[in-house]
């Protein structure tokens, strides 16, 4: 499977504790996003990374939550402290910055969190 | 990025095309509309994209108005797999700004 891969698929947390999502990516792609969607809406822009460069952080991302690409390829999502409110789909995306097809994000399956 | 207006909710009979239209009355002129869907409890798949000439690819065909202000995703053959919550984004065309901003989407439903 050449797609975006997201670990784990699934996380139950009680409040108050750390959880961490896995990404890693379509492996040639340089630019590595993440997401956050709530039932009934769109997913929200969280932030990205092109290669190990965090270029971009929504108002959205809390001091609570920490993301990091370190040697450029696959990405964590760090939340701290979770509370119920974190309860979403967390989603994690790939493009190719700089190739001819458009820049296209392709979304991993993503990890549903719920934080009881 | 420019914002987006879709319907909220469609209606199609199995077989028959479907055409879901979206409004970007805001667009600039770096900006290409994207369109994906989301299959309940997947993550959003991409579909087609375009700048001003109508697009076809596998999945679907793109129409959009020569001012640009909206355009229309057309699955010509709609089948019950197509149920999904279609997004309509657009978006300049890679700039460093490169993420995505989904509205609320339009959800089909494909009646047998």
């Amino acid at each position: 499977d050449t797609g975006v891969s997201q670990n784990p698929r699934h996380k139950i947390t009680k409040r108050g504790q750390n959880v961490t999502f896995r990404c890693d990516p379509i492996s040639e792609h340089n630019r590595l996003y993440w997401y956050r969607q709530t039932l009934g809406q769109g997913p929200e822009f969280l932030t990205y990374f092109q290669n190990e460069a965090q270029l971009e952080k929504s108002r959205l991302l809390s001091d609570r939550f920490s993301a990091e690409r370190p040697k450029g390829s696959f990405s964590t999502l760090e939340i701290q402290r979770t509370e119920q409110g974190d309860s979403a789909m967390y989603l994690c995306a790939s493009s190719l910055a700089g190739d001819r097809g458009g820049n296209i994000q392709y979304f991993g399956a993503g990890t549903r969190l719920s934080v009881l | 990025d420019a914002k987006t207006t879709q319907p909220t909710s469609m209606d199609c009979a199995e077989g028959r095309a479907a055409n879901l239209p979206c409004n970007h009355s805001t667009i600039s002129g770096n900006e290409y509309v994207y369109w994906y869907r989301q299959i309940h409890s997947q993550g959003p798949q991409y579909i087609i994209h375009g700048l001003k000439n109508n697009e076809t690819n596998e999945m679907a065909s793109l129409i959009i108005t020569e001012d640009r202000k909206s355009s229309t995703l057309i699955l010509p053959h709609a089948t019950l797999r197509d149920t999904a919550v279609y997004y309509c984004i657009v978006r300049a065309y890679n700039t460093n700004a490169g993420k995505s901003t989904f509205g609320d989407g339009t959800t089909l439903t494909v009646k047998p």
